[in-house]
């Protein structure tokens, strides 16, 4: 079945640094991909998506790539701040399936002054 | 536009008593309404998906009888705990689709069963 693996947390930064979070996933035929973040005590927000190979979702200086070839959609920042803080979910959900999307399992980022 | 909203966004009941969760797309109409739970620090668990007008069909392992969800329109769908307990304590997240697959989550809300 469809599943996302993403590297496990928590992960701890400097303010400026560079992030990556890894996402890779199985499935059959065409999936979208996302990432979602959650802020403390709220709920999921979508932080980007790509519906196709080679698309590269953006949006608040993060992107990610969908690379079929390697199945997977790794989550990048320049330049991280305070404010990022929070947990990362990739995810992959499939039309042909109802539109039912799997998580990976989350990756809390820390970023410190 | 795409706001999910949830109602409450916390609550706390006795044992035993049922608790009904609403779910809301408030700028567009969803056909398809799902519903998570989440426990502290892990991923979502998807429980259950609705289609606007038919029975939502459940994850295995979930009791549909326990976790009872009504799609009545395509603006609401409603997850009802029925006699909770201590267990049941969790955050509970709807998220809706329209006509694209993107799925639109709503606030989540905390359930604490004392």
């Amino acid at each position: 079945g469809n599943s996302v693996t993403q590297m496990e947390g928590p992960v701890t930064l400097s303010e400026e640094a560079f992030l990556t979070i890894n996402c890779t996933y199985t499935a059959t035929g065409y999936p979208s991909l996302f990432w979602y973040v959650q802020y403390p005590g709220e709920g999921l927000q979508l932080l980007l998506k790509a519906t196709k190979a080679d698309d590269k979702g953006s949006n608040k200086g993060f992107e990610a790539t969908y690379r079929k070839e390697t199945t997977s959609f790794h989550l990048e920042k320049g330049s991280v701040q305070v404010s990022d803080s929070a947990v990362y979910f990739c995810a992959l959900s499939h039309k042909y399936n109802n539109n039912d999307m799997r998580f990976g399992a989350g990756t809390r980022l820390t970023v410190k002054p | 536009g795409a706001v999910v909203s949830q109602h409450p966004s916390w609550v706390i009941c006795k044992s035993g008593t049922s608790v009904k969760i609403e779910c809301r797309s408030l700028d567009f109409q969803a056909t398809t309404m799902f519903w998570y739970r989440q426990f502290p620090k892990q991923s979502l668990m998807l429980m259950a998906t609705s289609n606007e007008g038919s029975k939502a069909t459940y994850e295995q392992g979930v009791e549909k009888d326990k976790f009872l969800i009504n799609h009545a329109s395509l603006t609401l769908s409603t997850l009802t705990v029925t006699s909770a307990h201590p267990e049941d304590s969790s955050f509970y997240i709807c998220s809706a689709t329209g006509q694209g697959e993107t799925q639109y989550f709503g606030p989540g809300t905390r359930l604490l069963v004392l």
